[in-house]
């Protein structure tokens, strides 16, 4: 059975910390893996992997697919409160557009 | 402004009801799915449509139905079949040309009195 796993599941850190976010699947076929932020309703897009794009970076954010291991870490360096959220990894594990979701990390930023 | 949009914001239900959830996109995308929130879980997917008039099954669609009979339309009907509808519903759309990513409607949260 596909499945996606996100670890950990909850993170509570102060301003200024690095943290990373764990996304490991099991999949067959695996087309690409995404993340997304999901503050109060709607998840937002953050960064797509695929076999031809294994790492993507954008201002502190940045993430890395590691397809020997079947995984992806986010990072987040220097956190600032307005990074708590859920973030959200899912995978395409065919080229069906089913989507299989893990259950997110609830990230949590103290001033 | 281009964008996904739901409707309502909030719902309730008494059981044995049937509701329908509205999704419309105007980023002209072939692909519309829905997926269901529970707390402490991830999303699931109940419905998604490549292309008008044509949609597959999620892994959660017992108890919901759906049509595409516009592209920029994707109405979810939560029946009352459904035994535990109280969830938060999310929409989302994608270009049918993969890789891609998926773009979500802010949600619709459900709840059954």
């Amino acid at each position: 059975e596909d499945k996606v796993v996100q670890s950990p599941l909850s993170l509570v850190v102060h301003e200024g910390d690095t943290v990373t976010l764990n996304c490991s699947y099991e999949v067959t076929n695996f087309r690409s893996l995404l993340w997304y932020k999901q503050e109060k309703k709607a998840p937002t897009f953050l960064f797509m992997l695929t076999s031809s794009g294994i790492e993507k970076k954008s201002g502190r954010l940045s993430s890395i697919l590691d397809k020997k291991e079947l995984s992806s870490i986010l990072n987040i360096t220097a956190t600032q409160t307005g990074d708590s959220a859920i973030y959200l990894c899912a995978v395409d594990p065919s080229g069906t557009y089913k989507y299989i979701f893990g259950t997110g990390t609830r990230l949590k930023v103290l001033a | 402004d281009g964008g996904i949009t739901q409707s309502p914001k909030y719902l309730f239900r008494k059981e044995g009801q049937n509701v329908t959830l509205s999704c419309e996109q105007n980023l002209n995308h072939d692909a519309m799915y829905w997926y269901r929130q529970d707390p402490g879980q991830g999303l699931r997917l109940i419905y998604y449509s490549q292309i008008v008039n044509d949609f597959q099954k999620g892994d959660i669609a017992e108890g919901y139905s759906v049509s595409r009979e516009k592209k920029e339309s994707f109405p979810l009907t939560v029946t009352s079949a459904q035994k535990n509808p109280t969830a938060f519903y999310l929409c989302a759309s994608s270009r049918d040309r993969p890789p891609d990513t998926q773009y979500f409607g802010p949600g619709t949260r459900l709840t059954v009195l």
